[in-house]
């Protein structure tokens, strides 16, 4: 069985530059979620997905951030303009229905702004 | 709000020795625990849940224990072997709608 997927592994961009991340969850999860991790830290949520309908964004911060779940599987992430303060590791995880269940994580998306 | 965390932050033990990871939560309401394995560079990798009705979990070497009353769960690694190194994260979870809090996690290295 494949395991949540993440692209790209890396990205290096300059501050006020856009990006996205990419996330695939396991087939049938029905629940998605994003985390944001620095260095030393534990992860932190921005956003869950129940399907296609985002059931906590209170942590996403929406002046920058933007999150969509289009179909109910595949979701992306973009940060518009990045500052340098958004370097950090982004972490897409799923799990199947309900948010009690195990959740299972992706390798993430480590991202350098400069 | 629930605060989750770890102690000690890193840990150093010699191979085959048997440890204990701490973890501790300010809010004994929670719904689940989970406990993650995270290696440098990498995404987290579950290693047990244990659900609020249950006292432990465990999978090979690894045990799990869960006291809501004293708001405390602790992962023992029996055994313990190089290949164990990385850095432990516990989560906890109040309710089936709302997210998982972590700790800061315990960096462990086991020495050959």
């Amino acid at each position: 069985e494949a395991g949540v997927v993440q692209s790209p592994r890396y990205k290096i961009i300059e501050k006020k530059q856009p990006v996205a991340f990419w996330c695939n969850p396991i087939s049938g999860h029905n629940t998605l979620y994003w985390y944001l991790q620095n260095l030393g830290q534990g992860p932190e949520l921005l956003i869950r997905y129940e399907n296609e309908e985002a059931v906590d964004d209170s942590q996403l911060p929406k002046d920058r951030f933007s999150a969509e779940r289009l179909k109910g599987v595949d979701s992306t992430l973009k940060i518009q303009p990045a500052e340098l303060g958004d370097s950090a590791v982004y972490l897409c995880a799923s799990s199947l229905g309900g948010a009690s269940h195990e959740q299972y994580f992706g390798p993430g998306t480590r991202l350098t702004v400069t | 709000k629930q605060e989750v965390t770890q102690i000690p932050a890193a840990l150093s033990v010699p191979e085959g020795e048997n440890l204990v990871l701490n973890c501790s939560f300010t809010d004994s309401a929670i719904y689940n625990l989970q406990w993650f394995r995270q290696d440098p560079g990498k995404g987290l990798t579950s290693l047990l849940l244990i659900q609020s009705s249950q006292r432990e979990q465990t999978s090979g070497r690894l045990n799990a224990s869960l006291d809501k009353s004293s708001g405390r769960s602790t992962l023992y690694i029996a055994a313990s072997q190089p290949g164990d190194s990385a850095t432990y994260l516990c989560a906890a979870q109040n309710s089936g709608n709302t997210p998982l809090v972590f700790g800061k996690g315990t960096r462990l290295s086991v020495i050959a």
